[in-house]
């Protein structure tokens, strides 16, 4: 089946640092999807990418389609410690498919 | 509005039993999805419903994996002769289809133990 290979897996930074993200597949897709997942809790969707190249920020996070719709990037800005959980992408083909996630911690 | 609801929240069995794993879609909406998520993973699609009927089950591992919609809202997941490689977290997700991407509302799961 399809893979998305999501990284880095972790990534533990100081409060107010800006943090990336990225996930790239052997496909080209034509959504893109970026969640959170807090602990107990099931994923949120914070941003959905439709065409390739197309940047959409959602207030410090901003998500990029890319260019050959093979991949996507996340990157939060000003990072504090709410912003802690584990961050995914996922494509969707009717049901979902997610990347394995990265794990962000913030040290406060 | 009321969100997505699973129960129960944790479940344990022990290898052999039978269990059932409930989802109360957002109210209105069409489509359900069933995912699970082991440790360290991303969710991992089962099943997707349609109203009542299983539009996709390419998902289900195996046949001791079976789940119901029967009235086009609450479904449920049962799992039959259960094995500890079953343990994980159940998630429930419904969209209401016709939406521009179909967007998934996702419950808070249900961890399944299976000792």
């Amino acid at each position: 089946g399809q893979q998305l290979n999501q990284s880095p897996q972790s990534m533990f930074i100081q409060e107010g640092e800006d943090v990336s993200m990225n996930c790239t597949s052997s496909s080209i897709f034509n959504t893109w999807l970026w969640y959170k997942q807090d602990p107990g809790e099931g994923p949120v969707l914070l941003i959905a990418l439709y065409k390739a190249g197309e940047l959409t920020s959602n207030g410090r996070l901003t998500a990029q389609f890319g260019i050959t719709r093979k991949d996507s990037f996340l990157n939060i800005s000003a990072s504090i410690p709410s912003d802690v959980g584990i961050y995914f992408c996922a494509i969707s083909q009717g049901n979902l498919i997610f990347g394995k996630g990265t794990k962000l911690s913030v040290k406060p | 509005g009321a969100g997505v609801s699973q129960t129960p929240s944790n479940k344990v069995t022990e290898k052999g039993k039978y269990v059932e794993l409930r989802c109360d879609p957002i109210s209105g909406h069409t489509a359900l999805y069933w995912y699970r998520q082991s440790l360290g993973q991303g969710p991992e699609f089962l099943i997707y419903f349609q109203g009542t009927g299983a539009a996709d089950d390419s998902g289900l591992p195996n046949d001791r994996f079976f789940a119901v919609r029967p009235e086009g809202s609450v479904s449920t997941l049962k799992i039959q002769r259960t094995e500890r490689g079953d343990s994980a977290v159940y998630l429930c997700a419904s969209s209401f289809w016709g939406s521009s991407y179909n967007e998934q509302f996702f419950g808070p799961g249900t961890r399944l133990t299976v000792l």
